[in-house]
């Protein structure tokens, strides 16, 4: 069975700073990897995704995440951090038609 | 992409009482999912919802307790029973469009948050 584990519960960071959010899976095959973000009192929105072909994906809001198949990791990433970015981050692997999520990671954004 | 909408978008209900969350899609979607996300927690799949034929439940969740209707390819119901302090939880509806059939990209409704007293 996948798994899928975010080491970061709580991560503050400047506006206008870079982000990196972690994301580690354990899954047998080539996994399908989603990120996730919930903000305040919404829904999740789907950040990107990765099935296959070029390792490093962009997604909405200048967010890009990076495959690496050796490190078993699919990290997301956003150079310049905006106030807006302040949400819970779920990182995700897809068997099938089933989704497996990370614990998740709550972005604070100082001003 | 789809457009999920959720119903009741929040509730405060009385310990063993029952609650329906309704769940329509503006197209038709093969299937549509319930998740639970309780609070602090990740999101858990509760089971799985196809037309015409009865829900898939996953590990620790059962048809008693969570009975699902899929009446049609755009609508679908949770109902949470005999609630408890436990149930109290967002409760998420998703769906996989025809595009990315199998690959587990979903869309999600805003969720129904329930707190049970």
């Amino acid at each position: 069975a996948q798994s899928v584990t975010q080491p970061d519960i709580h991560i503050t960071v400047s506006e206008g700073a870079s982000l990196e959010l972690r994301c580690n899976y354990s899954y047998g095959a080539t996994p399908y990897l989603f990120w996730y973000v919930q903000s305040p009192g919404q829904g999740l929105q789907l950040l990107l995704k990765y099935f296959s072909g070029d390792t490093l994906v962009q997604g909405i809001k200048g967010f890009e995440a990076e495959f690496k198949r050796s490190q078993s990791s699919f990290n997301l990433r956003k150079p310049s951090v905006h106030w807006s970015d302040a949400a819970e981050y779920f990182c995700a692997v897809g068997d099938d038609y089933k989704l497996s999520f990370g614990a998740g990671t709550t972005v604070t954004v100082r001003a | 992409s789809a457009v999920i909408s959720q119903k009741p978008s929040r509730d405060i209900c009385q310990r063993g009482t029952s609650l329906t969350i309704q769940c329509q899609v503006d197209s038709q979607v093969t299937m549509m999912f319930w998740y639970r996300q309780q609070p602090g927690q990740s999101l858990t799949l509760i089971a799985t919802a196809n037309q015409g034929s009865e829900a898939t439940y996953e590990s620790g969740f059962v048809i008693d307790k969570f009975p699902i209707s899929r009446p049609n390819l755009t609508f679908s119901t949770l109902t949470v029973s005999n609630m408890s302090p436990e149930d109290s939880s967002i409760y998420l509806c998703s769906v996989e469009t025809g595009t990315s059939l199998n690959t587990g990209e979903l869309f999600f409704g805003e969720g129904s948050r329930l707190t049970v007293l």
